[in-house]
């Protein structure tokens, strides 16, 4: 069985200050890896997402992520954050049906 | 604009009722969607795997006689909730893969889902 865990329930930081948002993950085989951004009653936004390749994937509005094997993480970063990001971020494991399998979610605030 | 659409974004009804609500991929074929459920400040559970020209499958404790999901075309999966109650109010958000053999425009990412932007449904 697959899963993917957000050992952060709330992660706050201050603008301008680097944000990091962890994910771990649980699979067998290659992992397909997924970050997804939720704004209050809205859809999921794709971020970014990690197939093969290099482990450092850089996505939408400035995030990045770091694909790490041996300590099967998934951490989704900025350098430099914004009040604008603040929302609910999920990390995601997809199976080879195409399902995808999400981490319990983590609130970002940036304060001003 | 939108990958993926939902109708009615939000909706309001008396217990008994049903309620359907429309999910539609705009710019590419989807033979595959996926409805979830939310709880407020929860994550998504994956409610069932909408297959069109075939039935959709259901994930465990998920009733098929209550949601009713049908894939009738390429880019268009409905899911209808059957004789709603206060219960089945929730967030529900389809999803949809762009997969290689779709017809993606070239700035869409292959092999990524793709979420409608969810219907809030309240069951009074």
């Amino acid at each position: 069985a697959q899963s993917v865990a957000q050992p952060e329930d709330q992660v706050n930081v201050a603008e301008g200050n680097p944000l990091t948002v962890k994910c771990t993950y649980s699979v067998s085989g290659n992992p397909y890896l997924f970050w997804y951004v939720q704004y209050p009653n809205r859809g999921l936004q794709f971020l970014l997402k990690y197939i093969t390749g290099d482990n450092l994937v850089k996505g939408s509005y400035g995030f990045e992520a770091e694909f790490n094997k041996s300590q099967t993480s998934f951490h989704l970063k900025k350098p430099s954050a914004l009040v604008s990001d603040s929302a609910l971020y999920f990390c995601a494991l997809r199976s080879n049906d195409y399902k995808l399998s999400f981490g319990a979610g983590t609130t970002v605030t940036v304060r001003a | 604009g939108a990958v993926v659409s939902q109708h009615p974004s939000r909706v309001i009804c008396k217990s008994g009722t049903s309620v359907k609500i429309e999910c539609r991929s705009l710019d590419f074929q989807a033979t595959t969607m996926f409805w979830y459920r939310q709880f407020p400040k929860k994550s998504l559970m994956l409610m069932a795997t909408s297959n069109e020209g075939s039935k959709a499958t259901y994930e465990q404790g998920v009733e098929k006689d209550k949601f009713l999901i049908n894939h009738a075309s390429l880019t268009l999966s409905t899911l209808t909730v059957t004789s709603a109650h206060p219960e089945d109010s929730s967030f529900y958000i389809c999803s949809a893969p762009t997969l290689a053999g779709g017809l993606a425009r070239a700035q869409r990412n292959t092999d990524t889902q793709y979420f409608g932007p969810g219907t809030r449904l309240t069951v009074l």
